[in-house]
């Protein structure tokens, strides 16, 4: 089955510093990718949608300088949060949609990374 | 707009027993996508069972199965004989047809006790 590997799975930063997330699709090709982040014992929120060679799209209230996508190729996609601070510590998620999936089918999800600012 | 609603934070059932949960979502589409997904303790989401809303007939997925009432936009998963490997957060998630962006509910926290 399509396997998304997110690295790294646990973080530890500084306040102030910047930290990239790497969602990978081993193998296959992931024209869309989904970034959520999740608050302990919470749903799921959106905060964008990326497709390969294009700029992310942000939902409402999400900072794009803040949390900056990159989805150059269609085999990685990288979340970075810059300047972060001990509100932006949280559960970060990716999920992919391959090429060619149908409208049906689920979304590939990766592990997650567990951020904590300090 | 488009919600999904679990009205069940936290659930319990006895191992081997059966559960409902319950998931309710409005939209004025006729045709969309539902999900079903498990959230264990290490936060991987595992998809359980998706229902195509223009077929009628309700998945079912070994011990997991749903009722589905389009009628009532409910969207219920009964999990069959309960295993303890079964407690996790459980997310009921709608997609429109046209649109790859999954709308989520809140969440069901599933216990099961042995």
């Amino acid at each position: 089955g399509a396997v998304v590997s997110q690295h790294p799975s646990r973080v530890i930063c500084k306040s102030g510093t910047s930290v990239k997330i790497e969602c990978r699709s081993l193998d296959f090709q992931a024209t869309t990718m989904f970034w959520y982040r999740q608050f302990p014992k919470q749903s799921l929120m959106l905060m964008a949608t990326s497709n390969e060679g294009s700029k992310a799209t942000y939902e409402q209230g999400v900072e794009k300088d803040k949390f900056l996508i990159n989805h150059a190729s269609l085999t990685l996609s990288t979340l970075t949060v810059t300047s972060a601070h001990p509100e932006d510590s949280s559960f970060y998620i990716c999920s992919a949609r391959g090429r060619g999936d149908p409208y049906n089918s689920p979304l590939h999800f990766g592990n997650g990374t567990r951020l904590t600012v300090t | 707009a488009q919600t999904v609603t679990q009205s069940q934070p936290e659930m319990s059932v006895q191992e081997a027993e059966t559960v409902t949960l319950s998931c309710t979502y409005d939209t004025s589409e006729s045709d969309y996508y539902l999900f079903w997904y498990k959230q264990p303790p290490s936060r991987q989401m595992i998809l359980v069972i998706r229902q195509e809303a223009y077929k009628q007939q309700n998945a079912t997925e070994n011990r997991f199965s749903v009722n589905f009432q389009k009628a009532a936009k409910s969207f219920s998963l009964k999990i069959s004989d309960s295993q303890l490997g079964d407690a996790a957060m459980y997310f009921c998630a709608y997609r429109p047809l046209n649109n790859r962006k999954l709308i989520w509910g809140l969440g069901t926290s599933l216990a099961v006790n042995p």
